[in-house]
């Protein structure tokens, strides 16, 4: 089985500032590693996600993860947040065998203050 | 563009009553997810279904049941609806692939209020 911890429930963070929206996961089998996004009154849509080769992966709107595969981690950064950004961020994982289901985390609710 | 739809944005039933959330998609994908989300427990999975009247059961499924009869459409039903069934329900639609990499499309979510 596997578990999602998003270490941060809520991030506050200033216009233009750099974000990071950190996210640990545990599983015995290898993974497939996912980002959404949900902005309010809207269901989720996929930031990025990774499924091999660079550690480094970029996704929509100027976001990128990292995945770590000895800390079991898998960071979420932005350089530059906007107020558009205010939403909240999910972190997800999925075996790359057997059932194609997400296992999610509680989610992390970024504020931009201007 | 995929389109995931689901029938009611919000919606107020009373304990007891039976309740359906149905949820279309329209980019013809083989699975399709039920999940329920609450503040500070992220999204948990309540059923899934692989094909045309498969399910499987997700991590939370009892007090739930569903129904695929035809591969676009899938049914949430609350057999009889209870207070700690409220919440915000999501479904979801991917392709199969058999790498397990196929990206999950969710429909904009219906809030279910129980009295």
């Amino acid at each position: 089985a596997q578990s999602v911890t998003q270490l941060d429930s809520q991030v506050p963070v200033f216009e233009e500032a750099p974000v990071e929206l950190r996210c640990n996961y545990s599983s015995s089998v290898s993974v497939y590693l996912f980002w959404y996004v949900q902005y309010p009154n809207q269901g989720l849509q996929l930031l990025l996600k990774y499924l091999s080769g660079s550690t480094l992966v970029k996704g929509i709107n100027g976001f990128e993860a990292e995945f770590n595969k000895s800390q079991t981690s898998f960071h979420l950064r932005k350089p530059s947040v906007h107020i558009s950004d205010t939403a909240e961020y999910f972190c997800a994982v999925r075996e790359i065998q057997g059932a194609q289901k997400l296992v999610f985390g509680q989610g992390t609710r970024l504020t931009i203050n201007p | 563009d995929v389109k995931v739809t689901q029938s009611s944005r919000y919606l107020v039933k009373r304990t007891g009553e039976k309740v359906f959330l149905e949820c279309v998609q329209d980019m013809d994908h083989e699975n399709m997810f039920w999940y329920r989300q609450d503040p500070g427990l992220g999204l948990r999975l309540i059923y899934f279904s692989y094909d045309v009247k498969m399910k499987e059961k997700g991590d939370i499924p009892e007090g739930y049941s569903v129904s695929r009869e035809k591969k676009e459409r899938f049914s949430l039903i609350l057999e009889s609806a209870s207070t700690n069934q409220t919440s915000m329900y999501l479904c979801a639609s991917s392709l199969y692939s058999s790498g397990g990499s196929d990206t999950q499309y969710f429909g904009p979510g219906t809030r279910l209020t129980v009295l």
